[in-house]
């Protein structure tokens, strides 16, 4: 079975703090992604990767930056946190040739005070 | 830029009722067409896909989806639903290189 795990289930930082949320896969997917999910607003992208070193932005990539340093790690990088990124973060990855079927970890839950 | 719409943000029913949830996508190019369940807690699961051939796709846990090209339509049913598929199910569409999701449907299933 895929499995993507993300760094931590809860997150409370406060305004201005750095945030670093890690996202790992076992599947040696080269596609890699991090959305924000909102009620009432679904998924949105926020950046992906299709191979190391690669990013490309997604639909809200601001304030909001990516690191892709190993093939199996997808960082998500908050360079100074505002209480409008409180919200979940999701992380998935997908099979070369397959973008479409992603396979997602638990979720983040982050709180910005 | 494709859109996919979500038409009911929740639906209740009762247990070993009929469901369906409804989505409707923009695009006048062939799409893939998903549908994801997230379960309290958990991340994003996927239910079934329809990339081509059958327009009637069956999915785990007894779900399946009609894909139908000329309302732009991929809705979700199941015939008789039970608590344990209380969750909230998203529809989502391909676009190049990524997915493009819906506001999501959230099922509550009651006694």
């Amino acid at each position: 079975d895929v499995k993507v795990t993300q760094s931590s289930r809860y997150l409370v930082k406060r305004t201005g703090e750095k945030v670093f949320l890690e996202c790992v896969q076992d599947m040696d997917h080269e596609n890699m992604f991090w959305y924000r999910q909102d009620p009432g607003l679904g998924l949105r992208l926020i950046y992906f990767s299709y191979d190391v070193k690669m990013k490309e932005k997604g639909d809200i990539p601001e304030g909001y930056s990516v690191s892709r340093e190993k093939k199996e790690r997808f960082s998500l990088i908050l360079e100074s946190a505002s209480t409008n990124q409180t919200s979940m973060y999701l992380c998935a990855s997908s099979e070369p040739g397959m973008l479409e079927t992603q396979y997602f970890g638990p979720g983040t839950r982050l709180l910005v005070l | 830029a494709q859109s996919v719409t979500q038409l009911d943000s929740q639906v209740p029913v009762f247990e070993e009722a009929p469901v369906e949830l409804r989505c409707n996508y923009s695009s006048s190019v062939s799409v893939y067409l998903f549908w994801y369940v997230q379960y309290p807690n958990q991340g994003l699961q996927l239910l079934l896909k329809y990339l081509s051939g059958s327009t009637l796709v069956k999915g785990i846990n007894g779900f399946e989806a009609e894909f139908n090209k000329s309302q732009t339509s991929f809705h979700l049913r199941k015939p008789s639903v039970h608590i344990s598929d209380t969750a909230e199910y998203f529809c989502a569409v391909s676009q190049v290189r990524k997915l493009i999701f819906g506001a999501g449907t959230r099922l509550a299933v009651h006694p």
